[in-house]
């Protein structure tokens, strides 16, 4: 199985600063035949289903307001927020699906500084 | 617009046994791979397992915490899909969220709460 892990644990930024989540994966996601990584980032607000923000590693949802954007490639990806608002506040989760079982990070939590 | 409504929830005893539902509208249900995502309170996801397509020969793939205990089934007709549990486990205690897969898991239900106590 692929092994996915997230940094940091929990991160709190202030109000319009950048937040920063690093996700890695235990074997590269990238398919070579097609040239896209299997990785797509989730937001979860409490009591809520989780979101899909970006997948294909980069590829914002539509309706996901651009100050989203992930980047990456193989095994070490970033979900970057370019400038925090509040209702940013939520726990961020990255998930392969390269292979089943398609794994999930642990998770990122961001708060407001 | 997509909907997924899952049911079946509840309460049951360790070892009994649940089947949960997962009601799609909006889109073309028998294109699409479902996928079932638990979530323990507190806790992150964990993938539970998955249902392809017709196209597919309806494949399934467990989790490894799963398998041998839990089936994924569709049935195409009625839009819905279903992850029955058996031999469930204190540790199966969770919110099941249903989610379609098509490219990536784009939208999800609300989930159901399965609670598993003596």
């Amino acid at each position: 199985d692929i092994v996915m892990t997230q940094s940091p644990d929990s991160l709190a930024v202030s109000l319009g600063e950048r937040a920063t989540i690093n996700c890695k994966s235990s074997q590269s996601v990238l398919y070579s035949s097609n040239n896209n990584n299997y990785l797509a980032w989730y937001q979860q607000k409490p009591g809520q289903p989780p979101k899909l923000l970006i997948y294909w590693s980069s590829i914002r949802d539509s309706g996901v307001p651009d100050r989203f954007s992930g980047s990456g490639s193989g095994t070490d990806f970033t979900l970057t927020i370019s400038s925090l608002q509040a209702e940013d506040v939520a726990v961020y989760y990255c998930q392969q699906y390269y292979s089943t079982p398609f794994t999930f990070g642990p998770g990122t939590k961001v708060d407001i500084k | 617009e997509v909907q997924l409504v899952e049911s079946g929830g509840g309460l049951v005893q360790p070892g009994g046994s649940l089947k949960l539902s997962c009601a799609a509208s909006g889109f073309t249900f028998s294109g699409s791979a479902m996928h079932w995502v638990r979530q323990a309170s507190g806790k992150g996801l964990e993938w539970v397992g998955r249902i392809r397509n017709k196209a597919n020969n309806y494949a399934t793939a467990y989790a490894a915490s799963v398998r041998g205990r839990f089936t994924i089934s569709r049935d195409d007709s009625k839009n819905t899909a279903y992850l029955q549990m058996n031999s469930l486990k204190t540790e199966d205690t969770a919110v099941y969220y249903c989610a379609r897969f098509v490219v990536v898991n784009d939208y999800w239900g609300q989930g159901t709460l399965v609670t598993v106590s003596s």
